[in-house]
């Protein structure tokens, strides 16, 4: 599981709430990545890091931030909960694997905002 | 990342070979074949990936056709642990900074 944890594994929040949910790595990877998932859709990246305090927009960043102070811990936030950002949030690191880069995922959050 | 295409659904027999098929005709040169699955709603998992020739691991086999248009993962036999979501893609170039699409992959059912 590359050493991978998330929490909460579990929240309902409000509209207009601020969230934070931290993704935490305990193999020094230097890539990160926060993705969600809707029925419908597959997985989409929202954010993604290459470094401390190194971070760039994915394909649905609108409503979310992200902040990664040290090399283990990468931070999504959503700044004022909507009902729209009820999903499944999953973090994922990238590694080397029999000489070659992919991506492992940790277990994922279920976020509800009612 | 190339688009991938994938049969929705299949069923496979509890011991037999599962072989999944995906199309992936606009695959670029530096583009790998990933493939990954997700059982229920835990987090995907990765299987395996290649670039043109053929792979295999303690999981799976990943057959790429010369042409790099298609390929086949094979489960070599099937149990019913291995029932879940199978995902092909197609992009990643080694830089670290790739993003994976995930589409809707096909749901594997093995069947007792």
């Amino acid at each position: 599981d590359a050493g991978i944890t998330q929490s909460p594994r579990h929240k309902v929040t409000e509209t207009g709430t601020p969230v934070t949910l931290r993704c935490h790595q305990t193999e020094n990877h230097r890539y990160m990545y926060w993705y969600r998932q809707d029925p419908g859709h597959g997985l989409r990246l929202i954010h993604y890091s290459y470094g401390v305090k190194d971070t760039d927009k994915g394909e649905v960043s609108d409503g979310y931030s992200v902040s990664r102070s040290k090399t283990e811990d990468f931070l999504l936030t959503l700044e004022s909960a909507t009902s729209s950002q009820t999903s499944v949030y999953f973090c994922a690191i990238s590694a080397w694997t029999s000489a070659k880069e992919t991506q492992y995922f940790g277990p994922g959050t279920r976020l509800l905002v009612l | 990342d190339a688009k991938t295409t994938q049969p929705p659904s299949m069923d496979c027999a509890e011991g037999r070979a599962a072989n999944l098929p995906c199309n992936h005709s606009t695959i670029s040169g530096n583009e790998y074949v990933y493939w990954y699955r997700q059982i229920h709603s835990q987090g995907p998992q990765y299987i395996i990936h290649g670039l043109k020739n053929n792979e295999t691991n303690e999981m799976a086999s990943l057959i790429i056709t010369e042409d790099r248009k298609s390929s086949t993962l094979i489960l070599p036999h099937a149990t019913l642990r291995d029932t879940a979501v199978y995902y092909c893609i197609a992009g990643g170039s080694g830089a670290g900074s790739y993003q994976l699409t995930f589409g809707k992959g096909t749901k594997l059912s093995v069947i007792p």
